[in-house]
C-alpha cells in the first residue's frame, strides 16, 4: 500500500471491553513498531516486531495488553478488560528491516474508553 | 535507557522569522536522531534526521545539528511560514534496541502571520 493504515480510526468502548486495533504497515516493511501517544505527549514504545516475532515488548504496560503478526505483515493490538486509563492514540509505525533506521508511521487509532 | 528531553514546550515566533527547538538525550549509544511533525488528528511525518556519523544536515529551510559530546541535537527552521504550525517531536533510538523510537514530549510551534 501507499502507507501505513490503520483501523478503526476512532474506537469507542466501555470499561472491561475488549478491543482490537489492526496495523497494516507498508508492503515489504519486515518491521513494526506499536507505541501509544497520550494527549499532550509524545508517543511511546509498546512492542517492535521483526518479521513474525515479538523482538521487544518491554514497553506493553501490563498483560492485558498483547500483539500478534502471525503472518509478518498486518498486526493486531490486542487490550482486555480496558481501563480509561487506556484511552489514547494508539499509533502504528513500519520500516524496511531492522538496519533502517526511517519508521513511518499511521495515522493511528483514537481509542476511548468510558 | 534512554531519555529524551525537549524545550521548548511552546514556540511562537513571527512569520519570516527563524525557530529553534533543542533535545538532549541520555544515551550515549544512541545514534540517530529524527525529527517528526505532526499536525493536529494527523500522523507523525518525517521532516529531517541525522545520524551520529555527522553533524549537521539541511534540507532547504529546515536543518538539524548534532553535539555528540554534549549530547544534544536541535532542529531549526529558517524564514518559518503558517504553515510549519504544527507539534514537533525530537526521537533518539539505537540499533541494539531494535531501533524503537524514545521521543521527546514535543514543542508546539505557532507561526504568526
Amino acid at each position: 500500500g501507499a502507507g501505513v493504515s490503520q483501523t478503526p480510526s476512532n474506537k469507542v468502548t466501555e470499561k472491561g471491553k475488549y478491543v482490537e486495533l489492526r496495523c497494516d504497515p507498508i508492503s515489504g516493511h519486515t518491521a513494526l513498531y506499536w507505541y501509544r501517544q497520550s494527549l499532550g505527549q509524545g508517543p511511546e514504545f509498546l512492542i517492535y516486531f521483526q518479521g513474525t516475532g515479538a523482538a521487544d515488548d518491554s514497553g506493553l504496560p501490563n498483560d492485558r495488553f498483547f500483539a500478534v503478526r502471525p503472518e509478518g505483515s498486518v498486526s493486531t493490538l490486542k487490550i482486555q478488560r480496558t481501563e480509561r486509563g487506556d484511552s489514547a492514540v494508539y499509533l502504528c509505525a513500519s520500516s524496511q528491516g531492522p538496519l533502517e533506521n526511517i519508521q513511518y508511521f499511521g495515522a493511528g487509532t483514537r481509542l476511548s474508553v468510558l | 535507557g534512554e531519555n529524551v528531553e525537549q524545550h521548548p514546550s511552546t514556540l511562537s515566533v513571527q512569520e519570516g522569522d527563524s525557530a529553534v527547538i533543542k533535545c538532549t538525550y541520555s544515551d550515549s549509544a544512541s545514534n540517530y536522531f529524527p525529527w517528526y511533525k505532526q499536525e493536529l488528528g494527523k500522523r507523525p511525518q518525517l521532516i529531517i534526521d541525522i545520524r551520529s556519523n555527522v553533524g549537521e544536515k539541511k534540507d532547504q529551510r529546515i536543518a538539524v545539528t548534532l553535539n555528540k559530546t554534549a549530547k544534544h541535537f536541535s532542529l531549526h527552521i529558517t524564514e518559518t511560514q503558517p504553515e510549519d504550525s504544527a507539534v514537533y517531536f525530537c526521537a533518539a533510538s539505537r540499533p541494539e534496541y531494535g531501533n524503537k523510537l524514545v521521543f521527546g514530549a514535543g514543542t508546539i510551534l505557532r507561526v504568526k502571520s
